[in-house]
């Protein structure tokens, strides 16, 4: 059964600062997705990391994928407010891109 | 406008009578997909469909049905509505299989 683990689950940081979130799968896998959702509301997608490698970048945010390591990481750089939501990483165990397993999410709260 | 609706966004019921979510895209998108979202558990998947009359279970299918006749559509069927199927419910459709998927506003459903 895939698992995927994400740490941390509760994150307050200040405007301004860096921080990373991680997200760790238990099977081979090299298609990884990040998402957004904001209180209430749908799921955003952020990001799709499709190889070993992988980096991308929007804004404040940067996710790159490890699969050897069985590891992402999402990288913020000097945290806004709005930037305040619950990011959510998933993994995708089947060659199909079919069957997507999620991580329970990270809350992330920017203080002024 | 490129879009995930589905209806009803809320809906309160009785345990055992019958009842439809539906789900639609309007960007002729391949596969489709339902998940539920119950705090502490993050989301997962209930049944997902690669094509019309393609479909296939998730990680918890159980109590749920689903049809694909038409490319558009993926509705989803709970025949006994149970208590522990109170939850959040998501749809969500991507162009092919491992691309971007679009999720819907989601559907709040509690069974009393």
């Amino acid at each position: 059964e895939l698992k995927v683990e994400q740490n941390p689950l509760f994150l307050s940081m200040q405007e301004g600062k860096n921080y990373t979130i991680y997200c760790n799968y238990s099977t081979t896998s090299d298609r990884l997705y990040w998402y957004r959702q904001d209180p209430g509301k749908s799921l955003e997608s952020l990001f799709v990391l499709l190889s070993n490698g992988a980096v991308k970048q929007e804004g404040r945010l940067m996710a790159s994928l490890d699969t050897k390591a069985r590891l992402s990481t999402l990288h913020i750089t000097a945290a806004v407010h709005d930037l305040s939501a619950t990011y959510f990483c998933a993994v995708d165990g089947e060659t199909s891109g079919s069957r997507l397993t999620f991580g329970e999410g990270t809350q992330l709260t920017v203080n002024p | 406008e490129a879009q995930v609706t589905q209806n009803p966004r809320y809906l309160i019921t009785v345990t055992g009578k019958k009842l439809t979510v539906t789900c639609s895209q309007n960007m002729n998108h391949e596969y489709m997909s339902w998940y539920r979202q119950d705090p502490g558990l993050g989301l997962r998947q209930i049944y997902y469909s690669m094509n019309v009359e393609v479909t296939d279970k998730g990680d918890v299918p159980e109590g749920y049905k689903v049809s694909r006749k038409e490319k558009r559509n993926f509705p989803l069927i709970l025949e006994s509505p149970s208590p522990n199927q109170t939850s959040l419910y998501f749809c969500a459709s991507s162009l092919i299989q491992g691309g971007e998927q679009y999720f819907g506003p989601g559907t709040r459903l509690t069974v009393t």
